[in-house]
């Protein structure tokens, strides 16, 4: 069965540090990856997705960035976090696109 | 491009059947979706349906889904505290470019005991 993973949990980082949120997937090939942040009013903004390695499309510009270095991993950073950069952050596979997406656990980011 | 709405809060006593309800604009979905999200988790999918379908059970859970108005809806049948949560109903969008599936941003369910 297909598993999802992120790491860490929950984390803590002042203001202009650097961020690095990983995302990993278990027992499928190829599938589409994406990020997501949910803030405190719920709803959930689109990041980033990909569709292969090294291949990422970004919704939102911003100073995060995103990259897929292995076929199941998919990692989101930033040189400098902002305050608005806190919120919950959310990774999702789906085997298509246009199909149903499964979600990993999510990481609480607090910036500070 | 696709918008999904949905009403931002539901409160139902425990026993009672919850109606939630979500539009979409984009009559060319293919697939639409309840996810549930508990608090500090990330979202669970629940149930789909395919749009030439008009209606899905699955135990406790109805999709009823009309087409010509672009409106889905979720109930969930004899409410629980444990079905405390919020639900996110997501329409695919195939042409789109935002990821593929479009959220609404979610029905906080609230059940009184």
């Amino acid at each position: 069965s297909q598993t999802i993973h992120q790491w860490p949990a929950t984390l803590v980082q002042p203001v202009g540090s650097p961020l690095s949120l990983e995302c990993t997937v278990e027992g499928t090939s190829n599938p589409n990856l994406y990020w997501y942040r949910q803030a405190a009013g719920r709803g959930l903004q689109l990041l980033f997705y990909s569709v292969g390695i090294g291949q990422i499309s970004s919704e939102v510009p911003q100073n995060l960035s995103a990259s897929r270095p292995q076929d199941r991993q998919f990692i989101l950073s930033s040189k400098k976090l902002l305050l608005s950069d806190s919120g919950f952050y959310l990774c999702a596979w789906s085997l298509l696109a246009g199909n149903e997406q499964f979600f990993g656990p999510g990481t609480r980011l607090t910036v500070l | 491009g696709e918008d999904v709405e949905q009403s931002l809060f539901l409160s139902v006593r425990e026993g009672d059947s919850s109606v939630i309800n979500c539009t979409y604009t984009d009559s060319s979905s293919t697939y639409l979706y309840w996810y549930k999200q508990e608090p500090g988790a990330g979202l669970q999918l629940l149930t789909y349906i395919f749009s030439n379908m008009d209606m899905k059970q699955d135990q406790r859970l109805t999709v009823l889904l009309n087409k010509k108005d672009k409106h889905l809806s979720l109930r969930i049948a004899d409410t629980q505290t444990g079905d405390s949560a919020i639900y996110f109903c997501a329409a695919s969008n195939y042409g789109g470019s935002q990821g593929n599936l479009i959220f609404g941003k979610g029905t906080k369910l609230s059940v009184k005991p």
